[in-house]
């Protein structure tokens, strides 16, 4: 079975600063690896994708993340953050047969501080 | 190019009531997905609808029913309501057909079911 563990519910930054958002995942196939950003009373919105090839990833409003198989690892990271940056960060994986079954993580909020 | 569509975006019901939410997928899609998303909490996958049929289903009881039309748009129904039915229930469409599906999901807004 698959699953996804975002390490930290919480995660505060200063505007400018680097941004990084942990996500570990578990997949018996070669994964899908999704990011996907909730502003406050709204759906899902998708920010970068994993399936073959480059490892590394780019997103849009400047964010990545990087595929490492060995570490089970897919982490988001901006390198300066701004305040509009502030929302809800969800890691998920799929296994790219099943079309639409995503399994997500808890999910990570971010807040940007002045 | 209208996104997901979903209706209604709030609604208060009671325990024991019955509710039926409703989503129109992005153009050129035709696979629906229902997610619950509850207060802190990641989506969690509910059913999925292609041509018709129930494709794949998540853990949840039979009181989660669904359906999709022809058009392709779908429905979601929940009876006999419980207060943890309390969430944010997300309507996400694909395309299962596509040779370049990369099993991404497109969300609509959601529709807040809140009940007492």
């Amino acid at each position: 079975a698959q699953s996804v563990t975002q390490l930290g519910s919480h995660v505060s930054v200063s505007e400018g600063a680097l941004v990084l958002l942990r996500c570990n995942y578990s997949s018996s196939v070669p994964p899908y690896l999704f990011w996907y950003v909730q502003y406050p009373n709204q759906g899902l919105q998708l920010l970068l994708k994993y399936t073959t090839g480059a490892t590394l990833v780019k997103g849009i409003n400047g964010f990545e993340a990087e595929f490492k198989k060995s570490e089970t690892s897919f982490h988001l990271t901006k390198p300066s953050a701004h305040m509009s940056d502030a929302a809800e960060y969800f890691c998920a994986v799929s296994d790219g047969n099943q079309g639409g079954k995503l399994i997500f993580g808890q999910g990570t909020e971010l807040s940007v501080k002045p | 190019d209208a996104g997901v569509t979903q209706s209604p975006t709030h609604l208060i019901k009671t325990r024991g009531q019955q509710v039926t939410l409703r989503c129109s997928p992005k153009s050129g899609h035709d696979t629906v997905s229902w997610y619950q998303q509850a207060l802190g909490q990641g989506p969690q996958f509910i059913f999925q609808y292609y041509e018709e049929e129930e494709r794949q289903r998540g853990n949840f009881p039979d009181r989660f029913s669904g359906h999709q039309f022809p058009n392709y748009s779908s429905e979601l129904n929940v009876n006999a309501l419980l207060l943890g039915d309390s969430a944010l229930y997300l309507c996400a469409s694909s395309t299962l057909t596509s040779s370049t599906n990369t099993g991404e999901l497109f969300f609509g807004e959601g529709s807040r079911l809140t009940v007492l």
